[in-house]
This record gives structure tokens, C-alpha cells and sequence, in this order.
């Protein structure tokens, strides 16, 4: 089985500032790491994915993680944020093989950026 | 365009009552899945399908029910079991197994007591 803890619930951050939501995992097994993104009121997109390879992998909108397997962590990055990076974002794990693909997610890290 | 449907947006239930809400997607995926969103605990898993007319507990079965008589539905029933209904829910699809494939979520039903 797998957990996946989610070290702060919400990050204050100002406006073109950098953020980091941290995501540590725990696994018996290899796995698969996933963050989504959740607007108000709106279902999850996801916003990048790690299967193997390169453990610095990274969106279309400027986010970026690194897998960083001695650590069992999966942390996630922006340099600069902008005001529509408010939402709430996931941390999720999955096993090679998993029966019916499940995911595991961690809590949730509400992301407020002020002007 | 492809996508998840969830219905209605907003529910509301009385007491003893079952509710249906509704889940459909035209991804052609075989698997489904339903989850139950509250504040500061993430996504917990009530059910999934990973083929029609198939379908396994998650985590926190106890109170609902699911069918999967179609592959692109997947409805969640809210039964009178179930002593704290208020949440957001979520369904989600995913193409394949293997564990790698992401999953795509609707834009939930949010469902509360009278």
C-alpha cells in the first residue's frame, strides 16, 4: 500500500514570487507520481507526471518536480507565480501494475497568491 | 470535445432518502472511478469499475452503491446508510491499466443535507 503526506495544507505567496508544495510519499514498491491541479469548484487537471527517466519533469504552465527517490519525495516548484495559480494542488501515487489504476492522494496544498 | 459529465452540479438530500448522481464520459475509457472530496482530507476512493458490469469497493464503500451497465456510465448512489453525505464528490476515467495512466475528472457533484 501507499501513502502520500502533503507537508503543508495551505502556502500564502505573493505575486511573482516562487513556491514550493512539498509531497512526500511512502511505497514498498516502485511507483508512479502524479500532481493535479484543483480550481474553485472545478474537478482535478493534471498538471505533470512522472513514470521514469529524468527525474526533473515539468508543465506546459511552468511548474516543475523533481522525483527524488532517496527521499521519497515528489516536490513541486514554480519560480514566479501569477494570480491565476491559486487553486488547490494534489499529490498522488500510483503503483506499476495497480489493480484498476488507482491513485493514492495526499491532502491538498491550498495555493493563495496576493497581489 | 472529450470529457466527463458529472449531474446536477448541486444536490440536495432529506433525511432516509437515496440520491443517484450521474456520471458519463465519451473517452472510450474502461475504467471509472467515484471519489469523495472533504476539506483538508484529499480524494478518497468509494468505488471503481474497471470493465462493464464489474466493479470493486475502494476505501470507503460503506453507504453507497454503483452499476456499471454501460461503459461510459458509471452512476453513484447515496443511500440512506450513509449518516454524513455532505461532500463534494468526484468521478474520474482512466484508459488502460498498468498504473501509469492519469485519470480525468468531471466537475463534481456537490451534494448536502436539508
Amino acid at each position: 500500500a501507499q501513502s502520500v503526506t502533503q507537508l503543508d495544507s495551505q502556502v500564502p505567496v505573493f505575486e511573482e514570487a516562487p513556491v514550493e508544495l512539498r509531497c512526500n510519499y511512502s511505497s514498498s514498491v516502485s511507483v508512479y507520481l502524479f500532481w493535479y491541479v484543483q480550481y474553485p469548484n472545478q474537478g482535478l487537471q493534471l498538471l505533470l507526471k512522472y513514470l521514469s527517466g529524468s527525474t526533473l519533469v515539468e508543465s506546459i504552465n511552468g511548474f516543475e518536480a523533481e522525483f527524488n527517490k532517496s527521499q521519497t519525495s515528489f516536490h513541486l516548484r514554480k519560480p514566479s507565480v501569477h494570480i491565476s495559480d491559486t487553486a488547490e494542488y494534489f499529490c498522488a501515487v500510483s503503483a506499476p501494475g495497480a489493480a484498476g489504476n488507482k491513485l493514492t492522494f495526499g491532502g491538498g496544498t491550498r495555493v493563495l497568491v496576493k497581489p | 470535445d472529450g470529457g466527463i459529465t458529472q449531474s446536477p452540479k448541486y444536490l440536495f438530500r432529506k433525511e432516509g432518502q437515496n440520491v443517484t448522481l450521474s456520471c458519463e464520459q465519451n473517452l472510450n475509457h474502461d475504467a471509472m472511478y467515484w471519489y469523495r472530496q472533504d476539506p483538508g482530507q484529499g480524494l478518497r476512493l468509494i468505488y471503481y469499475s474497471q470493465i462493464v458490469n464489474d466493479f470493486q469497493k475502494g476505501d470507503i464503500a460503506e453507504g453507497y452503491s454503483v452499476s456499471r451497465e454501460k461503459k461510459e456510465s458509471f452512476p453513484l448512489t447515496v443511500t440512506s446508510a450513509q449518516k454524513n453525505p455532505t461532500a463534494f464528490y468526484l468521478c474520474a476515467s482512466s484508459d488502460g491499466q498498468g498504473g501509469n495512466q492519469p485519470q480525468h475528472f468531471g466537475d463534481g457533484t456537490r451534494l448536502s443535507i436539508l
